[in-house]
């Protein structure tokens, strides 16, 4: 199944803002949005965002969700260590009645 | 608290066959669709099955479909995947994660390890 495509990595600077993408087409992200989520190595993965872009209970506001048409953004503002970590992007494709993740970002944090 | 932990997880053969387990804490699990998402190592997500809440409607990845099955039973709060035929790249750690009202991976388990090799 097509999968949603992440760049491999990131690397920020402490403090500065990055902003990870996802792209799908019109049958998964451009129809339906998409989730995001964080990974720490050895751990499993923590909901950021829901598919309407809203933030669960208990996420920081420095995490923020968008989407332009195939393509989804999670912004993460005032870098911190704990930031570091993987990201992945996931949405329901309509058209494999299936869910798809892309790749996943590792990001860095300098 | 809110909970889910997976178990069943080993060694085993390839083209023999294994059951997952998922058991719920702390919420109506009825409620909630569940979802089966795995982890090979060093590699990313990938999912692979989802039952909603009426333990009926079922979608799988094309990669597992026929092989595994998803199945649930609410009255035991206990989400189960039988995975037959197994081969090398089924490899992975197996997550369970819910899903209510539109919003799905809220909730995750620990995660537990199946290794196919001979």
């Amino acid at each position: 199944q097509a999968g949603l495509t992440q760049p491999p990595s990131v690397s920020k600077d402490l403090r500065q803002t990055a902003t990870l993408t996802c792209t799908g087409n019109s049958n998964n992200v451009g129809h339906q949005g998409a989730v995001w989520l964080q990974q720490h190595q050895g751990h499993p993965p923590k909901l950021l965002s829901h598919k309407n872009n809203n933030r669960p209970s208990g996420i920081s506001e420095r995490f923020s969700a968008s989407r332009s048409g195939n393509t989804a953004s999670l912004t993460i503002t005032g870098l911190q260590p704990e930031d570091e970590a993987d990201y992945y992007c996931s949405s329901w494709d309509t058209s494999l009645s299936a869910w798809v993740f892309g790749g996943g970002t590792k990001l860095t944090v300098l | 608290q809110v909970q889910l932990v997976e178990s069943g997880g080993g060694v085993v053969q390839p083209g023999r066959s294994l059951t997952l387990s998922c058991t719920a804490s702390g919420f109506t699990f009825s409620s909630y669709d569940i979802h089966w998402v795995r982890q090979a190592p060093g590699k990313g997500l990938e999912w692979v099955a989802l039952v909603w809440s009426d333990g009926i409607t079922k979608f799988y990845a094309d990669s597992v479909k026929g092989r595994f099955t998803i199945s649930r039973d609410n009255s035991g709060n206990t989400l189960h995947l039988q995975l037959n035929s197994l081969r090398a790249e089924d490899t992975a750690v197996y997550y369970c994660a819910t899903e209510r009202g539109g919003n799905p991976f809220e909730i995750w388990g620990q995660g537990t390890m199946v290794t196919v090799s001979s």
